[in-house]
């Protein structure tokens, strides 16, 4: 039961765009269409952001999309603003268990 | 208006069990399937387990099988999380969360246990 591997670290100016992969196995990310993505501020509790793979709960701005290709799934989040500097983590459904991925960090600069 | 509220903070020593509770408000208890997830100091987040309906209805990730227990008592609408055989490195918060859909969609969160392990 592995983490899902994320890039530590990812970063974009105000406006621009940021995309974020989620690399699993076909266990896990390639095998079902249950990805969730999370945003954790520091000293908060994770907020969900996108869920099966590509949709957004309610109050989630469309400026983050979710999408898979394979065993990789990835986050875009447009239009970057200062409040989106945080830690996303990616989550999968892997049949007999969850799993998190290792988590990236945005800043925006 | 949904609501987790969990248990206050715990210390612990090495070798003792730890029992978190996250009282749920704000929505039909019985509907949706719980989990539990905790996050070391500086770490990412960690799925332990959920706990569905009822109590015997659990599922617990690999590596804490055998010291955690997740159980539901419906009728005041909490949820319990008990993890024994205590270590250092179990050290973290520990967070509850409501699942919506499949997968692990966790659309409300409690504010987080923290639970500091120290002899």
């Amino acid at each position: 039961q592995s983490a899902l591997t994320q890039p530590p670290s990812a970063s974009g100016s105000p406006g621009q765009s940021v995309t974020i992969s989620c690399t699993g196995t076909s266990s896990d990310v390639g095998g079902y269409n249950y990805v969730s993505w999370y945003q954790q501020h520091p000293g908060k509790a994770p907020k969900l952001i996108i869920y099966e793979v590509n949709k957004r709960p309610s109050g989630v701005p469309d400026r983050f999309s979710g999408s898979k290709s394979g065993n990789t799934a990835s986050l875009t989040v447009s239009g970057l603003q200062a409040d989106d500097e945080a830690d996303y983590y990616c989550a999968s459904f892997a049949g007999s268990h969850n799993v998190f991925g290792t988590g990236t960090t945005v800043t925006v600069l | 208006q949904v609501q987790l509220v969990q248990s206050g903070a715990e210390v612990k020593k090495p070798g003792a069990s730890v029992n978190i509770s996250c009282k749920a408000s704000g929505y039909s208890f019985p509907d949706h399937t719980m989990h539990w997830v905790r996050q070391a100091p500086g770490q990412g987040l960690e799925w332990m387990g959920q706990v569905g309906p009822k109590s015997d209805d659990t599922i617990y990730a690999q590596r804490f099988q055998g010291r955690v227990t997740m159980t539901r008592d419906t009728s005041i609408n909490t949820v319990y999380m008990a993890l024994s055989r205590l270590r250092s490195d179990d050290t973290a918060v520990y967070f509850c969360g409501r699942v919506i859909g499949y997968g692990l969609n966790l659309d409300y969160w409690g504010q987080g246990t923290p639970v500091t392990v120290s002899s």
